[in-house]
């Protein structure tokens, strides 16, 4: 069975700092997706950025990228410049080919920033 | 923009009674999704439905049920509310054919069974 784990349950970071949150995965699939979504205090939970297993450049969305390493399984996201804005919880999820779309998702990481 | 409504943000009920969450989304996704949120334990996926009339079982289903009559809504039915029943519940939908969809969600539904 495919497992998500975040090892860090809160991460703290200053303003227009830099941080990284950590993903691994377990999986014997070799199609399948990566995601990190964010959930303000608000509760609605967005989507952040997207990686597809294929593809070896790892994706970048503004402020938002990751670092994926497949052999290792992991995913990370590093949030650069961070913003109050930014304080959430972060969650990672994998999807693969034969889950009807059905996303794995970590335990997430709260994550504080201040100012 | 896709958009999930659930029909409550609080909802209070008590213990025994027989509650419903509504899920309503407007972009003829054929999947929908029931989570529930816990602190610490991330999201657990109830059930879910890939077509009309069709259902399956999450990693939780117990103490749950689930109907979906129209493309566009997935209820979560609790038959006899416990307290254990307590969280957050959070509908989602996606498009069944991209692996890549991503899911959109609801704002959630605060549950408190007392």
């Amino acid at each position: 069975a495919q497992t998500v784990t975040q090892s860090q349950p809160e991460m703290s970071v200053q303003e227009a700092e830099t941080v990284t949150l950590s993903c691994t995965y377990d999986t014997s699939e070799s199609d399948y997706y990566l995601f990190w979504y964010k959930q303000p205090p608000s509760r609605q939970m967005i989507l952040v950025i997207r990686q597809e297993a294929y593809k070896q450049q790892n994706a970048t969305e503004n402020r938002f990228s990751v670092n994926f390493q497949k052999a290792a399984k992991s995913f990370s996201l590093k949030i650069s410049d961070s913003q109050l804005g930014d304080a959430a919880m972060y969650f990672c999820a994998y999807v693969g080919r034969g889950s009807q779309g059905n996303l794995i998702f970590g335990k997430g990481t709260k994550l504080s920033v201040k100012p | 923009d896709v958009k999930v409504t659930q029909s409550s943000r609080y909802l209070v009920k008590r213990t025994g009674e027989k509650v419903f969450l509504e899920c309503v989304q407007d972009m003829d996704h054929e999947n929908m999704f029931w989570y529930r949120q816990d602190p610490g334990l991330g999201l657990r996926l109830i059930y879910f439905s890939y077509d009309v009339k069709m259902k399956e079982k999450g990693d939780i289903p117990e103490g749950y049920s689930v109907s979906r009559e129209k493309k566009e809504r997935f209820s979560l039915i609790l038959e006899s509310a416990s307290t254990n029943q307590t969280s957050m519940y959070l509908c989602a939908s996606s498009l069944l054919e991209a692996l890549n969809s991503p899911l959109h969600f609801g704002n959630g539904t605060r549950l408190t069974v007392t």
